[in-house]
């Protein structure tokens, strides 16, 4: 069985601000792990994605995720966050890496603040 | 096109009502993935096709809902005699080939009100 838990469903940040958006995760085998980004009344666009290549990932946009295996995190940053970053976030882990099993979270909304 | 395109964008039924929902996928691709979002929470599966076969339907609520893809092309979500807890965006994806780790891309979503 696997799981997703994003810590926190508001996040709101200064523009300039780090952007840190919380995930962690539950599997019961080596997981496949995404970064999803939700614009309003956008489809789901992929971040960034975990294959166990690298532990630091570094996606669109400016962000990156680091896999902590210790601690079942692979949570979301970004240096310096810019207006247009203001959106919802999605977790996802898959055992398979095919979106055919991926569990998402329940997403983080993230506000950003002139 | 050169994205997943879902049809109709909104869509409001009277309960009992049946409705269609529609997706095409990127020219091409193989794989094909129907997922449900209720409001404030994340995707959920629903129904995986490869081509034309109907390779997973395990997250399908219940009977009234059903799903084909008969040309292996366009896929049409059906549910029948729609209840109010049908209500959410039913999302559309679409990768390129059968093989796992192959990134999947998501439509905008139909947005189905059930009053």
């Amino acid at each position: 069985a696997q799981s997703v838990t994003q810590l926190g469903s508001h996040v709101s940040v200064s523009e300039g601000a780090l952007v840190l958006l919380r995930c962690n995760y539950s599997s019961s085998v080596p997981p496949y792990l995404f970064w999803y980004v939700q614009y309003p009344n956008q489809g789901l666009q992929l971040l960034l994605k975990y294959t166990s290549a690298a532990t630091l990932v570094k996606g669109i946009n400016g962000f990156e995720a680091e896999f902590k295996k210790s601690e079942t995190s692979f949570h979301l940053t970004k240096p310096s966050a810019h207006m247009s970053d203001a959106a919802e976030y999605f977790c996802a882990v898959s055992v398979t890496g095919s979106a055919r099993q991926l569990t998402f979270g329940s997403g983080t909304q993230l506000t950003v603040l002139p | 096109g050169a994205g997943v395109s879902q049809s109709p964008r909104y869509k409001v039924a009277k309960r009992g009502q049946d409705v269609a929902l529609r997706c095409d996928p990127i020219s091409g691709h193989v794989s094909l993935f129907w997922y449900q979002q209720a409001l404030g929470q994340g995707p959920e599966f629903l129904t995986y096709f490869q081509n034309e076969a109907q390779l997973d339907k395990s997250g399908l609520p219940s009977d009234r809902f059903f799903a084909e893809r008969p040309e292996g092309s366009v896929s049409t979500l059906k549910i029948q005699r729609t209840q109010q807890e049908d209500s959410a965006v039913y999302l559309c994806a679409s990768s390129l080939k059968r093989q796992l780790n192959t990134e999947a891309f998501f439509g905008q979503g139909t947005r189905l009100t059930v009053v």
